[in-house]
């Protein structure tokens, strides 16, 4: 079975600065992705950064990025520059090869950025 | 594109009571799903389908029933609706297999008294 564990409930942050988001997993695969998923107050759940497992670098996406430590087992998110538009819950997810073709979610860190 | 769309957006059921949860897509992907989400606990894999005919089972499918009949459709059933179904909905939908990206639905809150 895989699992993933996002240990901080909630977060804040000041408008500009920076936060980083916690994750963490456990899979016996080998193959496998990661992904942070951002849920704002309207619902709808959108990508915001993937990671495959084999690639040595860290993913980015504009302000968002990842720390990937692969052996540590640990996905955290990077949101530099916080916008007002930031404040959302975010998911973690993982996806394993062997694992039925199931996506496993974390429990979520809701983020609220302070004007 | 409508992408991902889903009725209803709200649901009100008695214990006991079944109903259908609609899900469409418009993008031609293969990979479907249903999710349920409760507070502190994430989104939980109900069932989901990696094309027209073939649905399986995520990590909690009991009380739930789906079919795949076309690329385009993934209904969610419940057969006789419990308390502890009360949850919001979401399906999604993937071009091949959950390493894609995932494209949500808006969600159905399902209260079940």
């Amino acid at each position: 079975a895989q699992t993933v564990t996002q240990s901080q409930p909630e977060m804040s942050v000041q408008e500009a600065e920076t936060v980083t988001l916690s994750c963490t997993y456990d899979t016996s695969e080998s193959d496998y992705y990661l992904f942070w998923y951002k849920q704002p107050p309207s619902r709808q759940m959108i990508l915001v950064i993937r990671q495959e497992a084999y690639k040595q670098q860290n993913a980015t996406e504009n302000r968002f990025s990842v720390n990937f430590q692969k052996a540590a087992k640990s996905f955290s998110l990077k949101i530099s520059d916080s916008q007002l538009g930031d404040a959302a819950m975010y998911f973690c997810a993982l996806w394993g090869n062997n694992a039925g073709n199931m996506l496993t979610f974390g429990g979520g860190t809701r983020l609220m950025v302070k004007p | 594109n409508a992408g991902v769309t889903q009725t209803p957006k709200f649901q009100v059921l008695k214990t006991g009571q079944s109903m259908t949860l609609q899900c469409a897509q418009d993008m031609n992907h293969e990979y479907m799903s249903w999710y349920r989400q409760d507070p502190g606990m994430g989104l939980r894999l109900i069932h989901y389908s990696v094309g027209a005919g073939i649905t399986d089972q995520g990590e909690v499918p009991n009380g739930y029933n789906v079919s795949r009949s076309t690329t385009e459709d993934f209904p969610l059933r419940l057969l006789s609706a419990a308390p502890s179904q009360t949850s919001v909905y979401f399906c999604a939908s993937s071009l091949l297999a959950g390493y894609n990206e995932q494209f949500f639905g808006p969600g159905t809150r399902l209260t079940v008294l």
